[in-house]
């Protein structure tokens, strides 16, 4: 198994404002994943950190609105910038089950940074 | 359509029933397939990958039917603590992302 430190687990910020998440791993791991899970809604792929180049994001998110960072195997954060309402949400960092025969879909999640916008 | 359709529920069951949720999916290509769970305000956590024969874990069961592009969770003697949200994930392969459903809740109550 994987243990993920994630950092904060909550914080209510003001509109315009930005929050950096962290988020630590207790191995070394090639991919780290950022999810975003709104309310009522199912979770969301923002990006996949890896280590040594750029992020990849997905459809609809960009890294001007979600820098990200991965300076070794077993850290990443991601920045949440000039947050507005519509960004409260929790966000969740995540690795795949390590070992031989893990398939791809087999994850785990940090506990999660619920982030309320004012 | 959606990629991943599941009925949010809530299921409302006593302890000790038998419950079952069916989730869908659209891409017919899909390769793999899991659920997930989900407690209030806590981080999901891999309940059991589902594979084509079907597999069993205790009083889980999960099935595969790829004719029908649908998989099923199948929870027998339900205990309170199986109160949570059951979330339905597809890999559609060929390099894509995971896809994930929005999740049925169960409430087992006494």
């Amino acid at each position: 198994s994987a243990v993920i430190s994630q950092k904060p687990s909550r914080d209510i910020c003001q509109r315009g404002t930005s929050l950096t998440i962290q988020c630590q791993v207790d191995s070394q791991v090639t991919m780290m994943f950022w999810y975003r899970q709104q309310p009522g809604q199912s979770l969301t792929l923002i990006a996949t950190a890896n280590q040594g180049s750029e992020a990849t994001y997905e459809s609809g998110f960009v890294i001007d609105k979600f820098p990200i960072s991965r300076p070794n195997l077993t850290f990443s954060t991601l920045t949440v910038s000039n947050m507005s309402p519509e960004d409260s949400s929790i966000y969740l960092c995540s690795v795949e089950r390590p070992g031989q025969g893990a398939r791809n879909g087999e994850l785990f999640f940090g506990e999660g940074s619920r982030l309320t916008v004012l | 359509r959606k990629e991943v359709e599941q009925d949010p529920g809530p299921f409302n069951v006593p302890e000790g029933a038998t419950v079952a949720f069916n989730c869908t999916y659209s891409n017919s290509a899909s390769q793999s397939f899991f659920w997930y769970r989900q407690d209030c305000r806590k981080e999901p956590k891999l309940l059991m990958s589902v594979y084509s024969s079907g597999n069993e874990d205790g009083r889980f069961t999960a099935q595969l039917n790829r004719a029908s592009q649908y998989i099923s969770l199948l929870i027998r003697d339900s205990k309170l603590s199986d109160s949570a949200t059951y979330l339905c994930v597809v890999n559609p392969g060929s390099f894509q992302k995971l896809v994930f459903g929005t999740g049925t809740r169960l409430l087992v109550s006494p």
